[in-house]
């Protein structure tokens, strides 16, 4: 099963920072938190991870709480290509098969 | 462009039909995954092959058979299918097992069963 909790849908306006949560309470300390996003049939698209400290690159921003227990993904400047499902995922530790486990996600609805 | 093709796109089968479903990837990576993703669904883990390998099964039906002749190419082939098996196969690699580099995922193969 997922280690991850997320609403299951968000909207946003269009130019407005998109900042969607993803609660992980029973994170191991050698986990990674993983961002992916998929839109209508294709497939899941890499966006960012993160151990414990915040992450930025040129799609979006992780922010990780202290305790780790939860992550928001920051999406700056929010536009109607970035309508999509969003997934918060917790990469089982090293020494494993480096499978993703994915939940329903939240999905992201980004309005004019 | 993800640098993981897969091919065909879409495919209609029969019950009885035997088809196979191709995954290639360009980025050197050493393992290659399958993933099912049914409507309303998650994706859901079907076979993992590290240098071409298996080193997961998730509990698979035997009418898919998975293939890995190389680190670059996976293959699931596909007989006696049932409706219910009608989904979005996905194909994903990655670098190297035990590290945190990001799977990297293809468009997918949507499957119908007649």
């Amino acid at each position: 099963d997922a280690k991850t909790t997320q609403p299951p849908s968000m909207d946003c306006a269009e130019g407005r920072a998109a900042n969607l949560p993803c609660n992980h309470s029973t994170i191991s300390g050698n986990e990674y938190v993983y961002w992916y996003r998929q839109i209508h049939s294709q497939g899941p698209q890499y966006i960012i991870h993160g151990l414990k400290n915040n992450e930025t690159n040129e799609m979006a921003s992780l922010i990780i709480t202290e305790d780790r227990k939860s992550s928001t993904l920051i999406l700056p400047h929010a536009t109607l290509r970035d309508t999509a499902v969003y997934y918060c995922i917790v990469r089982v530790g090293s020494g494993n098969t480096g499978k993703l486990i994915f939940g329903q996600g939240t999905t992201l609805q980004v309005k004019p | 462009e993800t640098g993981v093709t897969q091919t065909p796109r879409h495919l209609v089968m029969g019950m009885t039909n035997k088809k196979s479903l191709k995954c290639e990837q360009h980025l050197g990576h050493n393992a290659m995954y399958w993933y099912k993703q049914s409507a309303k669904k998650p994706l859901e883990l079907m076979f993992v092959y590290s240098l071409e390998e298996r080193v997961e099964n998730n509990s698979v039906p035997s009418r898919f058979s998975p293939e890995c002749p190389n680190s670059s190419h996976l293959f699931l082939h596909l007989h006696t299918l049932q409706p219910e098996d009608s989904a979005l196969y996905l194909c994903a690699s990655l670098a190297n097992l035990g590290g945190n580099s990001p799977l990297h995922f293809g468009n997918g193969t949507r499957l119908t069963v007649t």
